[in-house]
């Protein structure tokens, strides 16, 4: 069974400053791990995703994140917080290899750009 | 290439009613996914089809939900009676069978008074 845990529902940064969102995860199984954002009424989309090859991984709209197996993380940061980064974030994690993909999601964490 | 269509977007139905919702996945998609989104959590899993055969339905609420994905494409889900509790957003998402990316939909919000 997998599990994550989203460190703070709300994170408020300025236009401009470093970003960091937290995940951390719970899996019996070598996971793959992925970063959604969501917009207000819209569906989810892709940001980045883990499946077992560079632990840095890159994203789209400038996001990475680092697979960190001995802490078992995997935080989400940009350098450069824009305005149009408000949104909210959710990490997922599966268990490759099994036939059952359906991704176990964190209850989000909302990002708020402040001017 | 067209992305996952859902309808319809928003929907009140009364407690004790019934509602369906229609998913279309990215063409080529073997794999379909319903999940639901309550207010301030993330999505839940639902229902998860591999072309037209079910291969995790172990959170669906089967005593109330249903769902069905004829000929391997498009897919229906249906609640009936719908509760107050079946508030939140539906979504829809497909995968290839080669990968673990999932596709969303816009989702539809569902509100029972």
């Amino acid at each position: 069974a997998q599990s994550v845990t989203q460190l703070g529902s709300h994170v408020s940064v300025s236009e401009g400053a470093l970003v960091l969102l937290r995940c951390n995860y719970s899996s019996s199984v070598p996971p793959y791990l992925f970063w959604y954002v969501q917009y207000p009424n819209q569906g989810l989309q892709l940001l980045l995703k883990y499946t077992s090859a560079a632990t840095l991984v890159k994203g789209i709209n400038g996001f990475e994140a680092e697979f960190k197996k001995s802490e078992t993380s995997f935080h989400l940061t940009k350098p450069s917080a824009h305005m149009s980064d408000a949104a909210e974030y959710f990490c997922a994690v599966t268990a490759p290899g099994e036939g059952r993909r359906a991704l176990t999601f964190g209850s989000g964490t909302r990002l708020q750009v402040q001017p | 290439e067209a992305g996952v269509a859902q309808s319809p977007r928003y929907k009140i139905i009364e407690k004790r009613q019934s509602v369906a919702f229609w998913c279309n996945p990215i063409s080529g998609h073997a794999t379909l996914y319903w999940y639901q989104q309550i207010l301030g959590q993330g999505p839940k899993l639902l229902i998860q089809f591999q072309n037209n055969g079910v291969v995790d339905d172990s959170q669906l609420p089967k005593d109330r939900f249903s769902a069905e994905r004829l000929k391997g494409v498009d897919s229906t889900l249906k609640i009936q009676p719908a509760k107050l509790e079946d508030s939140a957003v539906y979504l829809c998402a497909s995968s290839r069978d080669s990968t673990y990316e999932q596709y969303f939909g816009p989702g539809t919000r569902l509100t029972v008074t």
